[in-house]
């Protein structure tokens, strides 16, 4: 049962247009989620989060959207650098009765074309 | 230099020699976790750890344990690795709850098992 889907494993885009990833879930106890950058041969890096009460967060050239009715999210870059190329990571938690519960998606691979 | 350092990078074995990957962060973070990234399936969440002495399974735990004795060091032992667990293992620590705080990865452990 995959809880948070990214349902498109590639995405290529112009460099300087907008790159918009989306991340749909299917527990409606998740209460927060983050976005994860990936580069090869890297860890993963914390991009951007959102809390649950929230419907948008921005931070410099990205931004999260979050659509609770439609247990959905989307992560927009804007504009696109070629330095944005890497996969992207969406990731769910939910916190209950003293465990946790994070959940990552299985990643969009972005390509920012010069 | 804050950072979650993991080691060996690379590692092949043979079926059923046991094996442990070290995990060590200097940031004085409560939360560890261990994850797997496998191809077309994602980052998933092994075991993880809130505290000294307090773990709990993640999704795939089987096959794998962990320890916790001190703050800094959060060890996966794999006790008769099988082929199947070749993949790329991240450990990843972040301050105390709640889940919003953002992890910070190590460089990665790829793992084959022969």
């Amino acid at each position: 049962d995959q809880q948070v889907k990214q349902n498109s494993p590639s995405l290529s885009v112009q460099e300087g247009r907008i790159s918009i990833l989306n991340c749909d879930y299917t527990n409606s106890m998740f209460d927060y989620f983050l976005w994860y950058k990936k580069y090869p041969a890297e860890g993963p890096t914390f991009l951007i989060s959102i809390s649950s009460i929230k419907d948008k967060n921005e931070d410099g050239r990205f931004t999260v959207f979050l659509n609770k009715s439609a247990k959905h999210l989307s992560l927009h870059i804007v504009p696109s650098q070629p330095g944005d190329s890497a996969v992207y990571f969406c990731a769910a938690s939910a916190y209950q009765g003293g465990s946790e519960k994070l959940v990552f998606g299985k990643g969009t691979k972005l390509t920012v074309n010069p | 230099e804050a950072q979650v350092t993991q080691n060996p990078r690379y590692l092949i074995t043979v079926t059923g020699k046991k094996l442990t990957v070290t995990c060590s962060q200097n940031m004085n973070h409560e939360y560890m976790s261990w994850y797997r990234q496998d191809p077309g399936l994602g980052l998933r969440q092994i075991y993880y750890s809130m505290n000294v002495e307090v773990t709990d399974k993640g999704d795939v735990p089987e096959g794998y344990k962990v320890s916790r004795k001190e703050k800094r060091n959060f060890p996966l032992i794999l006790e008769s690795p099988s082929p199947n667990q070749t993949s790329l293992y991240f450990c990843a620590s972040r301050a105390e709850a709640p889940t919003y705080n953002e992890q910070f990865f190590g460089p990665g452990t790829r793992l084959t098992v022969l």
